[in-house]
């Protein structure tokens, strides 16, 4: 199956700092990849679909300009979390895979806005 | 869009006894995956099961896709087994992975 490289998997930076994290698909051509978002003790909530030269799909009620995603070739793509405050302090997780393979994810990046 | 249910939310046991976890979906689905997500956060993929029963140690699952379904056992559970277990589906009318709230198991030594 593919393998998927999440970076960074901490993140600790001051409210008001745009954050950048990255997955990478290492073994695996991905047209598409998934980015969550994970509250403590909650469920993993799909934020938007990276769509490979393309703009991304948001799901409802997530930001577009806080959260922007860039996916510049199959093998990379990026969620920047802008001007980032407490409140988006989050587990973020991205996700490579779908159709009639199984998704292979990432180990996540835990971000904490002080 | 599509609902995924899981049950039962949480789930305490003696090390040893066997488990039962299941993933009600309310739309057709072009696949369904169960993931174990450890106390670092990583979600390890337990069974890839649209439909059918897979096996893999003391894991197994059973998906029947017409009732909409699937089942997670586990068998002779060890405290390593403690965590979150998600059912995750991906609606056969849509691309999207759906996951459900997850089923907290904790484990007993």
């Amino acid at each position: 199956g593919a393998v998927v490289s999440q970076h960074p998997s901490w993140v600790i930076c001051k409210s008001g700092t745009s954050v950048k994290i990255e997955c990478r698909s290492l073994d695996f051509q991905a047209t598409t990849m998934f980015w969550y978002r994970q509250f403590p003790k909650q469920s993993l909530m799909l934020m938007a679909t990276s769509n490979e030269g393309s703009k991304a799909t948001y799901e409802q009620g997530v930001e577009k300009d806080k959260f922007l995603i860039n996916h510049a070739s199959l093998t990379l793509s990026t969620l920047t979390v802008t001007s980032a405050h407490p409140e988006d302090s989050s587990f973020y997780i991205c996700s490579v895979g779908g159709g009639n393979q199984p998704q292979h994810f990432g180990d996540g990046t835990r971000l904490s806005i002080l | 869009g599509i609902q995924v249910e899981q049950s039962p939310p949480d789930l305490i046991l003696q090390e040893g006894a066997n488990s039962t976890l299941r993933c009600n979906f309310s739309d057709s689905v072009n696949n369904l995956q169960w993931f174990h997500q450890n106390p670092w956060g990583q979600l390890i993929n337990l069974f890839y099961i649209p439909s059918g029963t897979k096996q893999n140690g003391r894991l197994s699952a059973t998906t029947v896709a017409t009732e909409r379904y699937s089942l997670l056992y586990i068998s002779s559970s060890q405290t390593t087994d403690s965590g979150v277990y998600f059912c995750a589906v991906e609606a056969y009318r849509d691309d999207k992975i759906i996951f459900g709230k997850g089923t907290r198991l904790h484990i007993l030594p």
